[in-house]
């Protein structure tokens, strides 16, 4: 089984800062990663398909990159609204199509 | 527009079974696979499993082999989750999701349900 263990678990930063969230497999998932964000009471939303592409409608200050073992979600300068809970998850074997702990992002 | 609706609340005792639904409209049902993800109050995000609408095969996570089966009617292009042995630790939010699997690109769970609230406790 794909273990993803994310980090730091939780991230205080203020409106106008640059947010860097890591996501580590521990074996090589490609390219076959997503990251999602999550609020409150919602279901959570796709932001970045297959490592590095932003998923439609999603602003352009979220990017992510990585391939193998190693990912990162940037968001370039945080909104208010961009603070929340972020899941990275893989599918690159079957099964389990497993996702990290979470990153929660807290306003400072 | 593409959605994923799922069934309602449920409270169930200890030991019995549960199945929800989860009705796609707005695409074709079998053009894409159906994950169940759950969420305990304040805890991250936990794959369950997965259906191909289109064979029925499926794969389960090794933490609910035995417990969890996952069907579908493709007449009515509804998914189903059932989960039986209910125990209080299986208090969660039930989620179903689309995806696909990867052939050149990853594209991600992109279409989520509203969540289902399912309630185990005597």
């Amino acid at each position: 089984e794909i273990v993803l263990t994310q980090s730091p678990a939780t991230l205080s930063l203020s409106p106008g800062e640059r947010a860097t969230l890591s996501c580590r497999a521990s074996q090589s998932v490609s390219s076959y990663l997503a990251w999602y964000q999550q609020k409150p009471g919602q279901a959570p939303r796709l932001l970045i398909y297959d490592a590095s592409n932003r998923a439609t409608g999603i602003p352009a200050r979220f990017s992510g990159s990585g391939s193998g073992t190693d990912f990162t979600l940037t968001i370039s300068s945080l909104e208010p609204e961009d603070f929340a809970v972020y899941y990275c998850q893989q599918r690159s074997n079957w099964p389990p199509h497993t996702f990290g702990q979470g990153t929660k992002l807290e306003i400072k | 527009q593409v959605q994923l609706v799922q069934s309602g609340a449920e409270v169930k005792k200890p030991g019995a079974s549960v199945k929800v639904s989860c009705k796609a409209s707005g695409y074709t049902f079998t053009s894409y696979d159906i994950n169940w993800v759950r969420q305990a109050t304040g805890q991250g995000l936990e794959w369950m499993g997965w259906m191909n609408p289109n064979s029925g095969n499926t794969g389960y996570a090794q933490k609910f082999q035995g417990r969890v089966t996952m069907t579908r009617n493709t007449s009515i292009s509804t998914a189903y989750m059932e989960l039986s042995s209910l125990r209080s630790e299986d208090t969660a939010v039930y989620y179903c999701a689309r995806d696909r699997a990867p052939t050149y690109y990853y594209y991600g769970m992109d279409v989520w349900g509203q969540g289902t609230t399912v309630t185990v406790s005597s």
